[in-house]
């Protein structure tokens, strides 16, 4: 079974700054992808950024984007540039590289961004 | 991008009753819908998979009796939740895979339906 482990419950940063969130995982699988998930207050899941496990190169989304540590089993999320608007809940996520596979979700960061 | 829409988006029933959150995708098909509960400041936990024509799969733990899943159509999942308790009061989520999206299977998140039992 695949687990999605985040260490970091709550997190703050100054607008403009910017910030790291962390997430280990652990799998036996070589193919699967990896997301990172927002949750804003109006408790819609966003999807932010998503990494093919296949690939060297790490996922950019504007001002997101992740470092993939495959060996390490790591994935964590930078935020550059922080906004009011990026406070949420981010959650980690895994999900195996087979057709109609589940999302395997982290406990999630609390992310707060201050003026 | 894909929408998937949950009604109803809040819910108060009183103990003993049952009710029913619909989940549709509204622009593609979903072969594959997904059920989850959340807590407040929790994670979400997979109720279970629910596959259009065939019974859904339950996680473990979950009483597939007290949450009833229906996959009628391409483009409609429902979770009726019967004889409902105050402990059965979440934060219900249902997400949708886009059948035609090919090998990587994308999950879009309806809005959540809020369930409160008396």
């Amino acid at each position: 079974a695949q687990t999605v482990t985040q260490s970091q419950p709550e997190m703050s940063v100054q607008e403009a700054e910017t910030v790291t969130l962390s997430c280990t995982y652990d799998t036996s699988e070589s193919n699967y992808y990896l997301f990172w998930y927002k949750q804003p207050p109006s408790r819609q899941m966003i999807l932010v950024i998503r990494q093919e496990a296949y690939k060297q190169q790490n996922a950019t989304e504007n001002r997101f984007s992740v470092n993939f540590q495959k060996a390490a089993k790591s994935f964590s999320l930078k935020i550059s540039d922080s906004q009011l608007g990026d406070t949420a809940m981010y959650f980690c996520a895994f999900m195996r590289g087979t057709s109609g596979s589940r999302l395997t979700f982290g406990e999630g960061t609390q992310l707060t961004v201050n003026p | 991008g894909a929408v998937v829409s949950q009604h109803p988006s809040r819910v108060i029933c009183k103990s003993g009753t049952s009710v029913k959150i619909e989940c549709r995708s509204l622009d593609f098909q979903a072969t594959t819908m997904f059920w989850y509960r959340q807590f407040p400041k929790k994670s979400l936990m997979l109720m279970a998979t629910s596959n259009e024509g065939s019974k859904a799969t339950y996680e473990q733990g979950v009483e597939k009796d007290k949450f009833l899943i229906n996959h009628a159509s391409l483009t409609l999942s429902t979770l009726t939740v019967t004889s409902a308790h105050p402990e059965d009061s979440s934060f219900y989520i249902c997400s949708a895979r886009d059948s035609a999206s090919g090998y990587y299977n994308e999950q879009f998140f309806g809005p959540g339906t809020r369930l409160t039992v008396l």
